[in-house]
């Protein structure tokens, strides 16, 4: 148990959908990034949001959308679903930042999306 | 960039050795490992910021080259619950959230 809880854990659209994907934490953090992970790969960062606003984005389309709402759980959205979103998607928290402020993760045990 | 693991992948009879390697074409601020379970998520082994240091957990510790830009990590003596998938995750700091980039995996398979 890693306290960031992710739903649905397994899910499948067809290609041109749309898909929601969840996000919380027991801890309530206000930082929260999500990772693309394909498969035999490592992840992907996709972006992160700081107290509701983006605040860092990876090279992925502006379909990949996120939210971060005021009691800091997150989603994900993917429009326009293709082929290649198949993946594990992640979601990560801050640990407990070193003073040093280096960014040590807790993931969520993903969200794997398949796309026919 | 992606920074580059080797090897691939790796086999191990319990309380062999191995280490495992991440190099980065950029100057970085600090280097994570991970390590992957199948169907798991990744779980933080240690981090390990520039000025070369090296950190240690039981038998499994990690070295930083700041000048080359490279990390390893070293497995001694080990034992089943090590296998899995090791990721080194790179950060450089920028103005819009740091962020880790993730090597492609080292899969390491411990057997009896």
């Amino acid at each position: 148990e890693t306290g960031v809880t992710q739903s649905p854990t397994h899910l499948i659209k067809t290609r041109g959908q749309q898909v929601t994907l969840r996000c919380s934490s027991q801890s309530g953090h206000n930082t929260v990034s999500w990772y693309q992970q394909a498969l035999g790969q490592g992840p992907q960062f996709i972006f992160q949001y700081y107290r509701e606003e983006e605040n860092g984005r990876g090279n992925f389309p502006p379909r990949f959308s996120g939210l971060q709402f005021p009691n800091y759980s997150s989603e994900l959205n993917v429009n326009a679903l293709e082929l290649d979103d198949s993946a594990l998607y992640l979601c990560a928290i801050p640990r407990g930042t070193p003073s040093s402020g280096a960014n040590v993760l807790t993931f969520g045990a993903g969200s794997r999306l398949t796309v026919l | 960039q992606q920074p580059v693991q080797s090897p691939q992948a790796v086999i191990l009879r319990e309380g062999e050795d191995a280490v495992i390697n991440c190099s980065s074409s950029k100057a970085l601020y600090s280097v994570h490992w991970y390590r992957q379970k199948h169907g798991e998520a990744p779980v933080f082994l240690m981090i390990l910021l520039k000025g070369g240091e090296q950190k240690g957990h039981e038998k499994i510790s990690a070295s930083f080259n700041e000048k080359k830009q490279q990390s390893s990590l070293y497995l001694t003596a080990s034992q089943l619950s090590y296998s899995g998938t090791y990721f080194c995750g790179t950060e450089i700091l920028t103005g819009g959230g740091n962020k880790l980039t993730f090597g492609t995996g080292t899969q390491l398979k411990v057997e009896l």
